[in-house]
């Protein structure tokens, strides 16, 4: 079944460094990737996905994701972080092999960005 | 255009009572989802629609639970004899469902917290 970890609990970034929230995934086929932040007390918002094509996908607020095979990851990344941008962040897959359509989520990793 | 809207935001029962949980998805989307999400742990998938019938209930945690959609729209899940440990929050989203649906983006709700005393 496909999975996914985010191995850190809290990533700190001071505002304006570059900003890295990692993830790897297990699936039996080709992966289909996304990207989620939660802002307190909210539901989850869509940031990026990863379906086929180039490895390097663009999304919403000016980030960004890599999807490597080879190191089944696919690292979220902002150039330069803002305050504004911390958040609960889940990395999320779905591995069409099984034929259904529900997302396999990791368990978060909460940014901090100071300021 | 209006998201994915979850009712109520706030739900506190009392252990052993019945709670029903409602969501309205987005207009159009076929496809609809519910999740739990516990407390410092990320999302578990509970049961997935496709229209009005439910192709992927197989995370249902037990037969306390279910969930019904009418009219390929609003959605309720439903927990019976709640007890302390469905305390969490229940999320919903929906999807366009089209063919090849494994591309398709989910849009959450904002989610309902229970807390089951």
């Amino acid at each position: 079944a496909q999975s996914v970890a985010q191995p850190e609990d809290q990533v700190n970034v001071a505002e304006g460094n570059p900003l890295t929230v990692k993830c790897t995934y297990s699936v039996s086929g080709n992966p289909y990737l996304f990207w989620y932040v939660q802002y307190p007390n909210r539901g989850l918002q869509f940031l990026l996905k990863y379906i086929t094509g180039d490895n390097l996908v663009k999304g919403s607020y000016g980030f960004e994701a890599e999807f490597n095979k080879s190191q089944t990851s696919f690292h979220l990344k902002k150039p330069s972080a803002l305050v504004s941008d911390s958040a609960l962040y889940f990395c999320a897959v779905r591995d069409p092999f099984y034929g259904n359509n529900r997302l396999a989520f990791g368990k978060g990793n909460q940014v901090v960005v100071i300021p | 255009g209006a998201g994915v809207s979850q009712s109520p935001s706030n739900k506190v029962t009392e252990k052993g009572k019945d709670v029903e949980l409602r969501c309205d998805p987005i207009s159009g989307h076929t496809a609809l989802y519910w999740y739990r999400q516990r407390l410092g742990q990320g999302l578990e998938f509970l049961i997935y629609f496709q229209g009005n019938s439910a192709p992927d209930k197989s995370g249902l945690p037990s037969d306390r639970f279910s969930a019904e959609r009418t009219g390929e729209s609003v959605s309720t899940l439903t927990i019976q004899r709640t007890q302390q440990e469905d305390s969490a929050v229940y999320l919903c989203a929906s999807g366009l469902g089209t063919s090849g649906g494994a591309e398709e983006t989910q849009y959450f709700g904002p989610g309902t917290r229970l807390l089951v005393l």
